[in-house]
């Protein structure tokens, strides 16, 4: 068990650019998460995935955000013409069926 | 609105005492109630709980939930300084957990 992993761990960009941040879950997980936190809160939900399909996002999620899971393994979240409002701690959980979610060590984004 | 509400927000307390965290919720969908520990970064898997009055135990970390009352409880026993950390309560559906913001809990030496 390798573990959820993230990339980058640590992203700086400028307002109006766009990032993409990379998540490759547990091998043998089928669902995927994007989950976002900010200082003193909780995690806040923003989209799942069950092999390919993306099954629910978050009301929250403005259009500027895309999320992709193309083969059922890997996924990517995509941020448009970022804002400041956007640094967070993005964080990518995996799990099998109802089990519990697994977390990885998460994306830092800061917009600067 | 779905939510879910933890106390207290901080804590302090010193190495051997017994901490009583609390999580209460108001979540449509209801399935399962989860109970984590974050220290710097990943959130970590503590217990998964869906039916009530059923303790879960792994070692000094205890919890129970009660779906009738809609809460839980996290108690740690003989608390020590590798306790340090937020614990968050989750409950919802499968996907679609809603957070509380966590309890922080300082145990000094």
């Amino acid at each position: 068990d390798t573990g959820v992993s993230q990339d980058p761990r640590h992203k700086i960009t400028k307002r109006g650019q766009n990032v993409t941040f990379r998540c490759d879950p547990i091998s043998e997980h089928n669902r995927l998460y994007w989950y976002r936190q900010t200082l003193g809160q909780g995690p806040e939900f923003l989209t799942y995935f069950q092999n390919e399909a993306q099954l629910e996002k978050s009301r929250l999620l403005s259009d500027r955000f895309s999320a992709e899971r193309p083969k059922g393994s890997f996924s990517t979240l995509e941020i448009q013409r970022t804002e400041q409002g956007d640094s967070a701690m993005y964080l990518c959980a995996s799990s099998l069926g109802y089990s519990p979610l697994h977390f990885g060590n998460g994306t830092r984004l800061t917009v600067t | 609105e779905d939510k879910v509400v933890q106390s207290p927000l901080s804590l302090v307390v010193h190495e051997g005492d017994t901490v009583t965290l609390n999580c209460s919720y108001e979540v449509t969908n209801f399935r399962s109630l989860l109970w984590y520990k974050q220290e710097k970064k990943a959130p970590t898997f503590l217990f998964m709980l869906t039916s009530s009055g059923i303790e879960k135990k792994s070692g000094r970390l205890s919890s129970i939930l009660d779906k009738k009352e809609l809460f839980s409880i996290l108690n740690i026993t003989a608390t020590q300084t590798g306790d340090s950390a937020i614990y968050l309560c989750a409950g919802g559906s499968q996907g679609n957990l809603i957070f509380g913001k966590g309890t922080k809990l300082s145990v000094k030496p």
